[in-house]
């Protein structure tokens, strides 16, 4: 089935320690977003990619890195940077075309303790 | 600066009616807007996209307008059932560029019997 794969759905990090999420497409996409999402709020985009080997900042990139090394996978990671990094986190592929729909993963759900 | 307002109260309807949702946006006109549907603790799902030199499209029970000149688009869901209740997320590309996807905080909706 084609689709877009996030992991793990859960994710418990201690303070100070960076940690990554992965995110892996098989639709053939050019273009994958990260967002966060937190309690009862919308999308905020952190980082986003039209290709390989090129991403560009989202509005809220502060505290994160990403790399696209293969089109299939866009992983994120969340540095101790971020001072605030409990969220609902969303991967999301599309064509790269404005366009176009953009299909989600399930979602990881990251907290800090 | 730019953004997308949707409304931030919860909208409940009986089952039956027709549900109407708001997205607003400022000051950017973007070529086509997107609206997904979102359940708790998953990722949204794209369900009707809409171009600027469309005024109205549909899909099923759903329909969008959009009119570009006060900046609004309405989404309608006719004979909504319980099994509507989610949160609508309206999306646009704020940017012109195609790909960098803004979305609003979202409303949710509640269809009671």
């Amino acid at each position: 089935d084609g689709g877009i794969t996030q992991s793990p759905k859960y994710l418990f990090r201690k303070e100070g320690q960076n940690v990554t999420l992965s995110c892996e497409q098989n639709l053939n996409h050019d273009a994958m977003y990260w967002y966060r999402q937190d309690p009862g709020q919308g999308l905020r985009l952190i980082y986003y990619s039209q290709i390989v080997n090129d991403f560009q900042k989202g509005d809220i990139a502060e505290g994160y890195s990403v790399s696209r090394e293969k089109k299939e996978s866009f992983p994120l990671t969340v540095t101790s940077a971020q001072k605030n990094p409990t969220a609902f986190y969303l991967c999301a592929s599309s064509v790269n075309r404005g366009n176009t729909e953009a299909f989600f993963g399930q979602g990881t759900r990251l907290t800090v303790v | 600066s730019q953004k997308i307002e949707q409304n931030s109260e919860a909208l409940n309807i009986q089952e039956g009616k027709t549900a109407t949702l708001t997205c607003n946006y400022t000051n950017y006109s973007p070529a086509y807007l997107q609206w997904y549907r979102q359940d708790p603790g998953r990722g949204p799902v794209f369900l009707l996209l809409i171009r600027e030199n469309e005024k109205e499209k549909r899909k099923e029970r759903l329909k969008v307008t959009f009119d570009t000149t006060l900046k609004q688009s309405l989404f309608h869901i006719t004979a909504s059932q319980p099994a509507d209740s989610a949160t609508y997320l309206c999306a646009l590309d704020l940017t012109g560029g195609g790909n960098k996807l803004t979305f609003g905080t979202g409303t949710q909706l509640k269809v009671e019997l």
